[in-house]
């Protein structure tokens, strides 16, 4: 099955303990990006990969870290998390190179909590 | 800087009636136009998209969007609601070709669908 996968699902941590939020798709697409959810926001992007070693900053970088190592994986590492920073996370994923407007497949989402 | 606006939190609307989640933006030149939704403790997923051509766009389960140039608008409609199209409904922009990889959504739309 086509999908998006993300672990774990949920994650309550502390303030400052590193923690990486995994994500891997099984589409080989090339553009993958991380979003945060909160509410009356909407969603908002915090980096955006458009291949193998090639990453970008979104609208909310600040406190992320990406790396795309590997087409099919895209970690969202919190070096140092901090409450602000309590949220859902959903990263996506699309085919860029045949057509860069393509639709994004989401993953089910991470409720990450930092106390 | 590229913009959606959702003015709407909610909509409501009884079922077999029409209904209308409304969307603007504000981008430069022309842009590629998406509607995802997004239903409780899921991912976003794909509903249409416009791109070019037909300013009217047909998407999945019966939706459709009319795309307007001259009010920069992109409005969610469905000519008969059903109590399963309850879910939270978000729109979004790309800039146009050539002006980068950023989609930005909007705030989203809570539709409520009532018997």
């Amino acid at each position: 099955e086509a999908q998006v996968t993300q672990n774990p699902r949920y994650l309550i941590t502390v303030t400052g303990k590193k923690l990486t939020v995994t994500c891997s798709q099984n589409m080989n697409h090339e553009y993958m990006s991380w979003y945060r959810q909160d509410p009356g926001l909407g969603l908002r992007q915090i980096y955006y990969s458009m291949n193998v070693e090639v990453t970008d900053k979104g609208d909310v970088p600040e406190g992320y870290k990406v790396s795309r190592k590997e087409k099919r994986n895209f970690p969202l590492i919190l070096e140092s998390p901090s409450p602000n920073q309590t949220s859902l996370y959903f990263c996506a994923s699309s085919p860029y190179l045949v057509d860069p407007y393509n639709e994004q497949f989401f993953g089910p989402g991470t409720r990450l909590t930092v106390l | 800087a590229q913009s959606v606006a959702q003015p709407e939190d909610q909509v409501n609307v009884a079922e077999g009636n029409p209904l209308t989640v409304k969307c603007t933006y504000s981008v430069s030149g022309n842009p590629y136009l998406f509607w995802y939704v997004q239903y409780p403790n899921r991912g976003l997923q794909f509903l249409l998209k416009y791109i070019t051509g037909d300013n009217l766009v047909k998407g999945s389960y019966g939706f459709e969007a009319e795309f307007n140039k001259s009010q920069t608008s992109f409005h969610l409609k469905k000519p008969s609601a059903l109590v399963s199209d309850s879910a939270l409904y978000f729109c979004a922009v790309s800039p146009p070709r050539g002006g980068g990889n950023k989609l930005t959504f909007g705030t989203g739309t809570q539709l409520k669908v009532e018997l």
